[in-house]
């Protein structure tokens, strides 16, 4: 059964710092991994997308990275803001399968 | 704004209360989603529908019914919950249902408070 892990649960840090999130999972035949983000109040919204086949993804300040043989990934944010504090959910989609399994999510506040 | 809208954006129901949640997608989609989100767990996939018709029920109590009248509205109707129900439901909607590069678009959610 696929498990999706990420670590620190929560992380404060001040503005401009950069920063990494990590989410892992325990199966690596997965169709792709998905980085999320939640504000307080409001759904999800989908920051990068990485296919099975892809190392990493990059959007402005946000890069994503995918070991699958590890059952690894990592969103790095550059020069972090204040607008960046948010909850950051990373998702998998198992092979054979269409449905995402999450993390339990990273709270990021960054302190002006 | 996603393009997802639900309603009521915050719900307090007694145990034998029945009410309904709606969420609707302007975005032609085809694909339908309800999620559960309890504090310190992941979002958990309660249903999924595709083109009006449900393909996805992940061992999801009867007290939970939802409903696809069409591909633009989801609704999930409630009653006697238990407090342990007391979550974050989202909705979200996919172009398709099945492709590997799809991504879902969610809602803002509904919160729903048990007593």
């Amino acid at each position: 059964k696929q498990e999706v892990t990420q670590i620190p649960a929560a992380l404060s840090v001040p503005e401009g710092e950069n920063l990494v999130l990590n989410c892992s999972f325990t199966d690596s035949a997965i169709y792709n991994l998905q980085w999320f983000r939640q504000d307080p109040g409001k759904g999800l919204t989908s920051l990068l997308l990485i296919q099975s086949s892809q190392r990493e993804q990059t959007s402005g300040r946000l890069n994503a990275s995918l070991d699958k043989s590890s059952g690894r990934s990592t969103l790095y944010i550059a020069a972090s803001q204040p607008g960046d504090s948010a909850t950051y959910l990373c998702a998998v989609t198992p092979m054979g399968t269409y449905k995402y399994i999450f993390g339990t999510g990273t709270r990021l506040k960054v302190l002006a | 704004e996603t393009g997802v809208t639900q309603t009521p954006r915050h719900l307090v129901m007694g145990m034998t209360n029945k009410k309904s949640l709606k969420c609707e997608q302007h975005l032609g989609h085809n694909a339908m989603y309800w999620y559960k989100q309890s504090a310190k767990k992941p979002l958990e996939l309660m249903f999924v529908y595709s083109l009006e018709e449900r393909v996805e029920n992940n061992s999801v109590p009867s007290r939970f019914s939802p409903e696809c009248p069409n591909s633009s509205h989801l609704f999930l109707h409630l009653h006697t919950l238990q407090p342990e129900d007391s979550a974050l439901y989202l909705c979200a909607s996919s172009q398709t249902w099945g492709g590997m590069q799809e991504t879902q678009y969610f809602g803002p959610g509904t919160r729903l408070l048990v007593l």
